[in-house]
């Protein structure tokens, strides 16, 4: 994997629901996996910071899990709600190039 | 803690004329700033890295005669993006980081430009 890859694209999900995504990054040099939430017209607000393979990080009914062997990372939400919906960012750090590589996002939208 | 403003959230110029967009770090004093653009249905991608006090560091391909950064002090840096063209209508998007935590980045609103 070169890229910081995320699916899906979009989601649309019934409030209750639980639903989950999935960030794809290089392995190698990884240093840490950053997730981020952005709703329209806010600025993007940090999620999960995580650097060790196996972590697991939760937020209230947002989980996070990291495999840094294998590249990837998921991210839960359970029972999702209307004010969940936004775009979902994950971004990669890794020590080759000292800089976050982002993925596409997945756009959540939870309908009442 | 860790707030960072854009301003202006929204500009429209005309092709050939310069605007400049401020990113401010509100409550911390950031080290570093980098500034992001973002096209329609892609990722956000790294323009510049700007330490305070010091020139900026710009990606592969980014022109740095058209993108000036200035990071004067450690709570404002600017964005000037001169001779504008259609081309350079995006979204442009800033965040700071404090000293010696490069990767944990708090990121502003973001800008709005559109070049007619």
């Amino acid at each position: 994997i070169l890229n910081v890859e995320q699916s899906p694209q979009s989601l649309h999900v019934q409030e209750g629901d639980s639903t989950n995504f999935t960030c794809s990054f290089p392995s190698s040099n990884f240093y840490a996996l950053h997730w981020y939430r952005w709703e329209t017209a806010k600025s993007p607000e940090a999620l999960f910071v995580m650097t060790l393979n196996g972590d697991e990080k939760k937020k209230g009914r947002i989980s996070a899990t990291l495999n840094t062997k294998e590249g990837y990372s998921y991210l839960y939400i359970k029972g999702s709600q209307p004010e969940d919906s936004a775009t979902y960012l994950c971004a990669s750090f890794n020590n080759a190039g000292n800089m976050l590589t982002f993925g596409g996002g997945t756009r959540l939208m939870v309908k009442p | 803690g860790a707030v960072v403003s854009q301003h202006p959230s929204w500009v429209i110029c005309k092709s050939g004329t310069s605007v400049k967009i401020e990113c401010r770090s509100l409550d911390f004093q950031a080290t570093t700033m980098f500034w992001y653009r973002q096209f329609p249905k892609q990722s956000l991608m790294l323009m510049a890295t700007s330490n305070e006090g010091s020139k900026a560091t710009y990606e592969q391909g980014v022109e740095k005669d058209k993108f000036l950064i200035n990071h004067a002090s450690l709570t404002l840096s600017t964005l000037t993006v001169t001779s504008a063209h259609p081309e350079d209508s995006s979204f442009y998007i800033c965040s700071a980081s404090r000293s010696g935590s490069i990767h944990e980045q708090y990121f502003g609103p973001g800008t709005r430009l559109t070049v007619t």
